[in-house]
């Protein structure tokens, strides 16, 4: 099925670095969502944008809706041993009056200590 | 607020056996999907239910299946299966079925063998 691209698949990082990480599609999303999964658990909603050109901020994350609405941008500052884990982004399609989500691939982030 | 509940977290069933998974999505929420999520293809949609009517379906074959209940609850049916389902499913529920932000359940983990 359609993805998005996200980049890059995999960071190792020290702790204490700041991260970024984008997600970028071929097509207009009115909507990006940013999500964290653990192991062995279900994905996390950590940030939703709405507006072409929103900057939102939870906590020591920071999430950017591209102006072309065709990417999305996150970022991590000063990264702590929580933060590991897959992180995907998602946008809403519309079917048929009914919505589906389509993730990126993930981001797997790894922290040495 | 209870989030969204799947049970059970773990199976393991033998080629050719049939698995029915469940989902209980967060009280007052409508729309619930279901997702495979495999290392190779990552997230994939399988279905959407919103009222008791399915809304929405992905690419997989007619082994898969699902329902909704008068209470939202969601179960999935897995028939003949084979080796390549074993992944971890995913159960979301949202507002409404065009309600963008959804939370998802901690799955199901699915091992065929």
């Amino acid at each position: 099925g359609q993805q998005l691209n996200q980049s890059p698949q995999s960071m190792f990082i020290q702790e204490g670095e700041d991260v970024s990480m984008n997600c970028t599609s071929s097509s207009i999303f009115n909507t990006w969502l940013w999500y964290k999964q653990d192991p062995g658990e279900g994905p996390v909603l950590l940030i939703a944008l709405y507006k072409a050109g929103e900057l939102t901020s939870n906590g020591r994350l920071t999430a950017q809706f591209g102006i072309t609405r065709k990417d999305s941008f996150l970022n991590i500052s000063a990264s702590i041993p929580s933060d590991v884990g897959i992180y995907f982004c998602a946008g809403p399609r519309r079917v048929r009056g009914a919505q589906k989500l389509v993730f990126g691939q993930g981001t797997r982030l790894t922290i040495n200590p | 607020k209870a989030g969204v509940t799947q049970t059970p977290r773990y199976l393991i069933k033998t080629r050719g056996q049939q698995v029915t998974l469940s989902c209980s999505p967060i009280s007052g929420h409508r729309s619930v999907s279901w997702y495979q999520q495999t290392p190779g293809q990552g997230l994939q949609f399988l279905f959407e239910y919103f009222s008791e009517t399915q809304r929405n379906k992905g690419n997989f074959p007619g082994r898969f299946s699902g329902r909704q209940f008068s209470n939202s609850r969601s179960e999935m049916n897995v028939s003949t299966l084979e080796l390549g389902d074993s992944a971890l499913y995913l159960c979301a529920s949202s507002l409404d079925s065009l309600n963008t932000e959804a939370f998802f359940g901690q799955g199901t983990r699915l091992t065929v063998v």
